[in-house]
């Protein structure tokens, strides 16, 4: 397995415009996650799957914010009507979790978007 | 809230040894993670401690004092190459990781 992977890694759109994103993560891999971050931060968290279940959403995702896992397999991040605040890096993690231990995430090379 | 807290920025010499501190304030602990994040680049692991002490693999190693609530990354022999972000990372009690807003550490030669 190569990684995870994401498309597209550019994506430039104009306000209003509706954008999705894809990322395939690992494929053993039962956890994914949505991060998006901005120069000189760190990831801000934006939902996570385990398997086909979206477990938890960030309370400060707007609802113009939506990701898929259908069969727990890849996911989309879809934003409806962008703004230009949501220009960022959106990256994509996955693990492997069963429990307690040191699951680190692999994450993918992002998607860069920029909304003008 | 939730608080992770690191420099900034800092700047070292090629050869020496620089030390990254970060502290945290969580809902909970279940470990912490470093990672070093490229311009441009994702991030990718570096080291995971959940038990008070220190963790070393080669050149980096990484030190916990969870009464303290207190870590820190030290790189040693540094190369031009570790010129990056390095990110603390904290696994709170819902198993979610909060991020702090990373250390960019500049080499000189």
């Amino acid at each position: 397995d190569t990684g995870v992977s994401q498309d597209p890694r550019h994506k430039i759109t104009k306000r209003g415009q509706n954008v999705t994103f894809r990322c395939d993560p690992i494929s053993e891999h039962n956890r994914l996650y949505w991060y998006r971050q901005t120069l000189g931060q760190g990831p801000e968290f934006l939902t996570y799957f385990q398997n086909e279940a979206q477990l938890e959403k960030s309370r400060l995702l707007s609802d113009r914010f939506s990701a898929e896992r259908p069969k727990g397999s890849f996911s989309t991040l879809e934003i409806q009507r962008t703004e230009q605040g949501d220009s960022a890096m959106y990256l994509c993690a996955s693990s492997l979790e069963a429990g307690e231990g040191d699951y680190e995430q692999y994450f993918g090379p992002g998607t860069r978007l920029t909304v003008t | 809230g939730q608080n992770i807290d690191q420099p900034t920025e800092m700047t070292a010499t090629e050869g020496a040894i620089v030390q990254i501190n970060c502290t945290y304030q969580t809902s909970g602990f279940n470990g912490l993670f470093w990672y070093q994040q490229h311009a441009g680049e994702a991030p990718t692991f570096l080291s995971y401690n959940v038990l008070d002490g220190l963790e070393e693999k080669g050149r980096f190693s990484s030190f916990l004092s969870r009464s303290k609530g207190y870590s820190y990354l030290l790189l040693k022999e540094l190369q031009m190459k570790d010129s990056a972000s390095y990110l603390c990372a904290v696994r709170d009690q819902d198993y979610q990781l909060i991020w702090g807003a990373g250390t960019k550490l500049i080499i000189k030669p």
